[in-house]
């Protein structure tokens, strides 16, 4: 079954550390996004990517970084220049004709 | 950038009780969507429009897009304890960056069985 996994469900940090969080989809989507989420904020874009080796910063960037060296793989780096990570970051795709995203499960990060 | 507006932020129903939410734009979208977000889950798509007016229904779910295009409202009859979750409208607008959606905060809906 075609879908989009992110990896792992549960991460807890030490602050200072970096940590990276997995997303792969097998949908032959062209773009993919990852939104962080917190109670009461709704959904806030950190990046996304349209195709192959090119991504865009979203509205809350800074202290995170993404690559896209493959169609399937959009991981992000939580860097440990992020004030304020611990989250839940949800990862999504997009084939180019459709306007719906697909999303994954969730990553929820904690810093400890 | 585009806004959305979604209210009610949060809804206490009664088992059975139909539910109302709604959202509202300062600019035009060309496309609405619903999504139903369950605890500790990714978001998942309930319906889409396409066109102002346009009113569609899956199951107990009906949506309308606004004939202003800057408004749609989701609607759910006779609720049931599964319908717990928070619901997000997303729009698509027009111009440069209109593959992207814009998302409300969501509607956390609960029901009392």
């Amino acid at each position: 079954d075609g879908g989009i996994t992110q990896s792992p469900k549960y991460l807890f940090r030490k602050e200072g550390q970096n940590v990276t969080l997995s997303c792969e989809q097998n949908l032959n989507h062209d773009a993919m996004y990852w939104y962080r989420q917190d109670p009461g904020q709704g959904l806030r874009l950190i990046y996304y990517s349209q195709i192959v080796n090119d991504f865009q910063k979203g509205d809350i960037a800074e202290g995170y970084s993404v690559s896209r060296e493959k169609k399937e793989s959009f991981p992000l780096t939580v860097t440990s220049a992020q004030k304020n990570p611990t989250a839940f970051y949800l990862c999504a795709s997009r084939i180019d004709s459709s306007y719906g995203y697909t999303f994954g499960s969730g990553t929820r990060l904690t810093v400890v | 950038g585009q806004q959305l507006n979604q209210s009610p932020q949060s809804m206490f129903i009664q088992e059975g009780e139909d539910v109302s939410m709604n959202c509202t734009s300062s600019s035009i979208f060309n496309t609405w969507l619903w999504y139903k977000q369950e605890p500790g889950e990714g978001p998942v798509l309930l319906i889409a429009l396409y066109k102002a007016g346009e009113l569609t229904s899956n199951g107990r779910l009906t949506a309308q897009f606004g004939i202003t295009r800057k408004d749609s409202f989701l609607n759910i009859s006779a609720s049931i304890p599964s319908d717990v979750g928070i619901y997000f409208c997303a729009g698509r607008g027009s111009g440069a960056g209109s593959y992207q959606l814009t998302f409300g905060k969501g509607t956390k809906l609960s029901v009392i069985p």
